[in-house]
């Protein structure tokens, strides 16, 4: 069982260069989020899925595009990466009837 | 979405019990408080969660008054590892999605 799973852990990119985030999780959970978190800042919602099949905008959802795959993947793609992106990306997912969210370990993003 | 607000930071030292109180005034009937600690370079974990009166696990206890206006996360024997940035949060378990707002948090720094 290992929870939720992100990938790269790292990535730098070029301003103008596109990219997707991928989020697994293996909780069999309903519900999945998609975050930024700035340096010394909080946790800033971009987008997220209620359940397969739906998406919905967060907080901070421009210039992001989202993709509820399946159950388990919830993947998040810049199209044309600006360096205001350059952050630290954090998904999570819930359960049904749970206010607690799991999150996975991060990818780190630079945008040049 | 109820509004959370709570301390900035906090200093504490090793062998301490750590206080920290979080207001939401506006909390609505069907949420729930929820507190999750954040390590440098890692997402967000789960502490506790309750709902009125007092909740108490093996990591932490939770105060919450009859009004639940406000809510207070106690760390009993702070240890160096305990140093973290811990957030307060309410949210609806049952409200599609869960969307949950992170504030910027409190910073506890525990000191030899």
């Amino acid at each position: 069982n290992a929870g939720v799973t992100q990938t790269p852990k790292f990535q730098v990119l070029k301003t103008g260069q596109s990219m997707t985030l991928q989020c697994a999780q293996d909780m069999n959970h309903n519900s999945m989020y998609w975050y930024r978190q700035d340096p010394g800042m909080g946790l800033r919602l971009i987008y997220y899925s209620a359940s397969e099949g739906t998406t919905d905008k967060g907080e901070v959802p421009n210039g992001y595009n989202v993709s509820r795959l399946n159950k388990r993947e919830f993947s998040l793609r810049l199209e044309s990466a600006a360096p205001s992106q350059t952050s630290v990306y954090f998904c999570a997912s819930s359960g049904l009837g749970q206010i607690t969210q799991y999150f996975g370990p991060g990818t780190r993003l630079t945008v040049l | 979405l109820a509004k959370t607000t709570q301390p900035i930071s906090m200093d504490s030292y090793e062998g301490q019990e750590v206080n920290i109180t979080c207001s939401h005034n506006n909390i609505a009937t069907n949420d729930y408080i929820t507190w999750y600690q954040q390590f440098p370079s890692q997402g967000p974990r789960f502490i506790i969660q309750g709902y009125k009166t007092k909740v108490t696990n093996e990591v932490a206890s939770l105060f919450i008054p009859a009004d639940r206006k406000s809510s207070t996360l106690s760390l009993p024997r702070v240890s160096l590892s305990d140093t973290a940035v811990y957030y307060c949060l309410v949210g609806d378990l049952w409200a599609a999605g869960n969307k949950l707002t992170f504030g910027g948090g409190t910073r506890v720094l525990v000191k030899p």
